[in-house]
């Protein structure tokens, strides 16, 4: 089946660093990109979704400033966390799509990020 | 907006036992997907089953197998001869049907399921 690969998927790094996530399709081209975020014990939230060469959606309430999304190929999207902060700390985790929408998404394995 | 509402936020079994994770949803639209997904400790999100609003009848994937009752609004899932594998965060999810293109989930905020020996 599909392969979404996510890294890294465990980074601990002190606080105002930039921490860059990627997500790569291996065996299909994703036009879309989502990227979550999920707290402890709770659900996933979007956070925006990214288009091949297109400037990604933010919801209401994400930094876009804050978490920089790119999605400059089919097979890969990155999300930076700039300038992390100890509330940054969480679970963030990617899908891809194809073009077609009766084929589910793949999910990446998760990334989780601990700010000190 | 679409929500999803799972009511169970913990849910235990007995291992061979069969048992039935609650979900519904709200939406004005009327082509969409359904989806269940699994999130076991390593934090992969599985896909265990899915249902197009469209079908009548119920999505089953061995041994999970589905609700739907589109005029309700509630799509179930059912376990049967549950294993300790089975052990998990259930998430039910809602996906508009765009057509062409593919939106995002939205999520419930999920059933910790536990299989016991």
């Amino acid at each position: 089946g599909a392969v979404v690969s996510q890294h890294p998927s465990w980074v601990i790094c002190k606080s105002g660093t930039s921490v860059k996530i990627e997500c790569r399709s291996l065996d299909f081209q994703a036009t879309t990109m989502f990227w979550y975020r999920q707290f402890p014990k709770q659900s996933l939230m979007l956070m925006a979704t990214s288009n091949e060469g297109s400037k990604a959606t933010y919801e209401q309430g994400v930094e876009k400033d804050k978490f920089l999304i790119n999605h400059a190929s089919l097979t890969l999207s990155t999300l930076t966390v700039t300038s992390a902060h100890p509330e940054d700390s969480s679970f963030y985790i990617c899908s891809a799509a194809g073009q077609e929408s009766n084929q589910p998404q793949h999910f990446g394995d998760g990334t989780r990020l601990s700010i000190l | 907006a679409q929500t999803v509402t799972q009511s169970q936020p913990e849910m235990s079994v007995q291992e061979a036992e069969t048992v039935t994770l609650s979900c519904t949803y709200d939406t004005s639209e009327n082509n969409y997907y359904l989806f269940w997904y699994k999130q076991p400790p390593s934090r992969q999100m599985i896909l265990v089953i899915r249902q197009e609003a469209y079908k009548q009848q119920n999505a089953t994937e061995n041994r999970f197998s589905v609700n739907f009752q589109k005029a309700a609004k509630s799509f179930s899932l059912k376990i049967s001869d549950s294993q300790l594998g089975d052990t998990a965060m259930y998430f039910c999810a809602f996906m508009k049907n765009y057509g062409g293109s593919q939106g995002n989930l939205i999520f419930g905020k999920g059933t910790k399921l536990s299989v016991k020996p």
